[in-house]
């Protein structure tokens, strides 16, 4: 069955700390992987996408990194600011099909105190 | 550059109650989806679309239809409106070029059904 996972469920931290949100998967046949920002209320907003080949990709303090082998991504924010407060999403899509399912995971939500 | 837009916002529904939630894409995107998302949970795919004049199902369609006469347009039709059909709605779209181009997404409907 194609899941996907993503750890820790919630996270508090402070402003201008770091973080890593986890993300595991057994999407297949795997086409690509995306992580999004979802701010409460509001539709998700792309962060990066990463296809087989790349294990690696940085959006501004956004850095994802992937890790085909082991069904693996990770998403670092660094020097975290308040409005980095939102719901990290991760996103697989299969390539079962010319369509592209997206398989959505259930998303870490973040809070950045000050 | 409006990209997805969804209407209404905001809908109460009685039980039993139909509707119709919009989507629309200026993007002349080819495929389209409908998601639902409950909180806590991850989005799940209800409808989508390869391109005008064909739909298919995805995993929670029961309850919905939906249409695809143009490009532009993807609404979502709630014939007789239950509790269970209470949550956000999420209207996305994707490019022609392929599965490893960007997913856009709409605000998102949020449905009330009392």
């Amino acid at each position: 069955k194609n899941q996907v996972e993503q750890s820790p469920q919630s996270l508090i931290i402070l402003e201008g700390k770091n973080c890593t949100l986890q993300c595991n998967y057994t999407v297949s046949p795997f086409s690509n992987l995306r992580w999004y920002k979802q701010d409460t209320g509001r539709g998700p907003v792309s962060l990066t996408i990463m296809t087989f080949s790349e294990n690696t990709k940085s959006n501004g303090r956004y850095t994802a990194t992937l890790d085909a082998d082991t069904k693996q991504s990770s998403l670092h924010i660094t020097a975290s600011q308040l409005s980095d407060s939102a719901s990290y999403i991760c996103v697989v899509s299969d390539r079962g099909s010319t369509l592209g399912r997206l398989y959505f995971g259930r998303g870490t939500q973040l809070t950045v105190w000050p | 550059n409006a990209g997805v837009t969804q209407t209404p916002k905001f809908r109460i529904l009685k039980i039993g109650q139909s509707m119709t939630l919009q989507c629309a894409q200026d993007m002349n995107h080819n495929y389209m989806y409908w998601y639902r998302q409950d909180p806590g949970m991850g989005l799940k795919l209800i409808y989508y679309s390869v391109g005008a004049g064909i739909t298919d199902k995805g995993e929670v369609p029961n309850g919905y239809n939906v249409s695809r006469s143009t490009t532009e347009d993807f609404p979502l039709r709630l014939e007789l409106a239950a509790p269970s059909q209470t949550s956000v709605y999420f209207c996305a779209s994707v490019g022609a070029s392929g599965q490893n181009t960007e997913a856009f997404f709409g605000q998102g409907t949020r449905l009330t059904v009392v």
